[in-house]
């Protein structure tokens, strides 16, 4: 059964704090994503990875970085949060499918509050 | 850029078939996917369309017409349990790599 996990389902953190919201993946894909999920937005791509140490910014990057060291891991991390980066954070992961089909892999999500 | 387009909400019959559009104006296409979100649930994958025409898997039909940047998917015999956001995703290429972005969803509400 394939798996897409977040290291925490809820988060509550500071405004000014450094936040590292993680993901691991088990299907040895190369593609992971982070989105952002809000009421009437839809998810957002925040950031993308298609390799080790490779990423690209999405549609919404500013005010996040990420980290990708190895292969099952991607890291989103916010370098002083804002209380307008409360939000579901998804994590989600698919294979390079050369325009096959590339289902995405969800984790479960994490709810951040920035209070 | 790149942009999706779908209904926010739609309401429908137990048993009855719904059709939920997505339009978009995308580079670099790759094909239309769909997702279903139940409430506090994460993102499941549903269809896939690279190329035109219809793919049916069971009650869930999708189809893509390229030419006109347009698919929908197709829900028949509605079940309560159907009741979901469901989101259309574009897959595009992106600097020689892959990018999925999704619209911004369609509330979907089945009554009795």
């Amino acid at each position: 059964d394939v798996k897409v996990t977040q290291s925490s389902r809820y988060l509550v953190k500071r405004t000014g704090e450094k936040v590292f919201l993680e993901c691991v993946q088990d299907m040895d894909h190369e593609n992971m994503f982070w989105y952002r999920q809000d009421p009437g937005l839809g998810l957002r791509l925040i950031y993308f990875s298609y390799d080790v140490k490779m990423k690209e910014k999405g549609d919404i990057p500013e005010g996040y970085s990420v980290s990708r060291e190895k292969k099952e891991r991607f890291s989103l991390i916010l370098e002083s949060a804002s209380t307008n980066q409360t939000s579901m954070y998804l994590c989600a992961s698919s294979s390079f499918g050369r325009g096959m089909n590339t289902e995405a892999f969800f984790g479960q999500g994490t709810r951040l509050t920035v209070v | 850029g790149q942009s999706l387009e779908q209904p926010s909400e739609v309401t429908a019959v137990e048993g009855a078939i719904v059709q939920i559009n997505c339009t978009y104006q995308t580079s670099g296409f790759y094909g239309l996917s769909w997702y279903q979100q139940h409430d506090g649930g994460a993102p499941t994958f549903l269809s896939y369309n690279g190329l035109d025409g219809l793919e049916e898997t069971g009650r869930f039909s999708s189809f893509l017409s390229r030419s006109d940047s347009y698919g929908y998917l197709l829900l028949q015999e509605l079940q309560m349990k159907d009741s979901a956001s469901y989101f259309c995703a574009v897959t595009s290429k992106s600097g020689g790599y892959q990018k999925v972005t999704f619209g911004t969803g369609t509330k979907l509400q089945v009554i009795p």
